[in-house]
């Protein structure tokens, strides 16, 4: 099945630090979403990405959609502590917002 | 307008027996997904519901199984209980029309295989 390589595992960030972390698959998606999971809740959608190559910026968070369409990026700029959490990278094949193929999550920690 | 809520938030069992969680999903959203996340892993799609029928599955066996009833919430059996079950088990909501990533994560079941 589809399998998704998110990387780096986790992170230790001085606040106000930039940070990057990215995910490759094995398969193309047609769609790459980007959420944050706080300890106690769910996956919460930060960026939507819907075309090869589309750059996307929320606040101060900036994803891309690789041109491969078997990777994307997510760039965090000028950490503050509230960026502590897991993000997930997910890939969609169809436009079925339910399935979606989840990686193993980068922790981020942010040191004030 | 609500969210997507879970319950019960933990719940303790043992090998070989049956559980059933429950999903409320968001106003107006009428297609419930189910989760599972693992610990230090991230969520594994089980299956969808949409208008009380079964819309795609994940690599999950047949002991896992659903329902959604008319107000569109929704339940997750699991029968025969295995020690790689324990897991926290999420249900998100959408809507088959707007935008298609309009999902909502419940914040999930906690479940304890012994």
């Amino acid at each position: 099945g589809q399998q998704l390589n998110q990387s780096p595992q986790s992170m230790f960030i001085q606040e106000g630090e930039d940070v990057s972390m990215n995910c490759t698959s094995s398969s193309i998606f047609n769609t790459w979403l980007w959420y944050k999971q706080d300890p106690g809740e769910g996956p919460v959608l930060l960026i939507a990405l819907y075309k090869a190559g589309e750059l996307t910026s929320n606040g101060r968070l900036t994803a891309q959609f690789g041109i491969t369409r078997k990777d994307s990026f997510l760039n965090i700029s000028a950490s503050i502590p509230s960026d502590v959490g897991i993000y997930f990278c997910a890939g969609r094949f169809n436009t079925n917002a339910g399935k979606s193929t989840f990686g193993d999550g980068t922790t981020l920690t942010v040191k004030p | 307008e609500t969210g997507v809520t879970q319950s019960p938030t933990h719940l303790i069992k043992t090998r070989g027996q049956q559980v059933t969680l429950r999903c409320s999903s968001q106003s107006g959203h009428n297609t419930v997904s189910w989760y599972q996340q693992a610990l230090g892993q991230g969520p594994q799609f089980i299956f969808q519901y949409y208008r009380e029928e079964e819309n795609g599955r994940g690599n999950f066996p047949p002991r896992f199984s659903g329902l959604q009833f008319p107000n569109y919430s929704s339940e997750l059996n699991v029968n025969a209980l295995e020690l790689d079950d324990s897991a926290l088990y999420l249900c998100a909501s959408s809507r088959t029309s707007g935008r298609p990533d309009t999902q909502y994560f419940g914040p999930g079941t906690r479940l304890t295989v012994l």
